[in-house]
């Protein structure tokens, strides 16, 4: 069965160092999506990709974050410098269409991410 | 703004019983409702998807209702077991991205 790929899986880094993640959507899938989910609170979206267009980015804090799809395919999203509050769980999710009724988003590993 | 609430936030049974997980929402202006649940340390595997047209879904032992006018959802687990042990979030879609709870940490206790 076709999955979400991440990597790393965990990423621990000093306050104010540049970290990187990578997604690998499902084949196939247009629309990729990154969240944020700290610890017992639910994941929150920083950026929609349709292709390689950005199609909402309104809570990606682009100060020191940055997310980017150039082919279509796979993204990677970046903090540049990271901060205590960073620290959490990063999701990739993907979904074949960005259809209202009946689009299901499928949900990598996650990398957890923690800023010391 | 959509705001999702799931209640209880923990939820501790014995193996075998029936329980209800319960999910409620502010705007009832939505396409759709899923259930998703989330082991420790992992991403989310998606159980249920009910479009707003429907009123409920199964899948085995689980079965999701939705009732959009009140702005309600509860997820059915029946003849718990062990491995159902992990925590469950609601989402819903509407004109903004998906919309989660804080979730339902469900532990079954053999």
């Amino acid at each position: 069965e076709a999955e979400v790929a991440q990597s790393p899986r965990y990423k621990i880094t000093e306050k104010s160092q540049a970290v990187a993640f990578w997604c690998d959507p499902i084949s196939g899938h247009a629309t990729l999506y990154w969240y944020r989910q700290i610890l017992g609170q639910g994941p929150e979206l920083l950026v929609q990709f349709q292709d390689e267009s950005v199609v909402d980015d309104s809570q990606l804090p682009k100060d020191r974050f940055s997310a980017e799809r150039l082919k279509g395919v796979d993204s990677t999203l970046k903090i540049q410098p990271a901060e205590l509050g960073d620290s959490a769980m990063y999701l990739c999710a993907s979904s074949f269409t960005t259809a209202t009724s009946t689009d299901t988003q499928y949900f990598g590993p996650g990398t957890r991410l923690t800023v010391l | 703004k959509q705001e999702v609430t799931q209640i209880p936030a923990a939820l501790s049974v014995p193996e075998g019983e029936n329980l209800v997980l319960n999910c409620s929402f502010t705007d009832s202006a939505i396409y759709n409702l899923q259930w998703f649940r989330q082991d420790p340390g992992k991403g989310l595997t998606s159980l249920l998807l009910i479009q707003s047209s429907q009123r409920e879904q199964t899948s085995g032992r689980l079965n999701a209702s939705l009732d959009k006018s009140s702005g309600r959802s509860t997820l059915y687990i029946a003849a718990s077991q062990p491995g159902d042990s992990a925590t469950y979030l609601c989402a819903v879609k509407g004109n903004t991205p998906l919309v989660f709870g804080k979730g339902t940490r469900l532990s079954v206790i053999a």
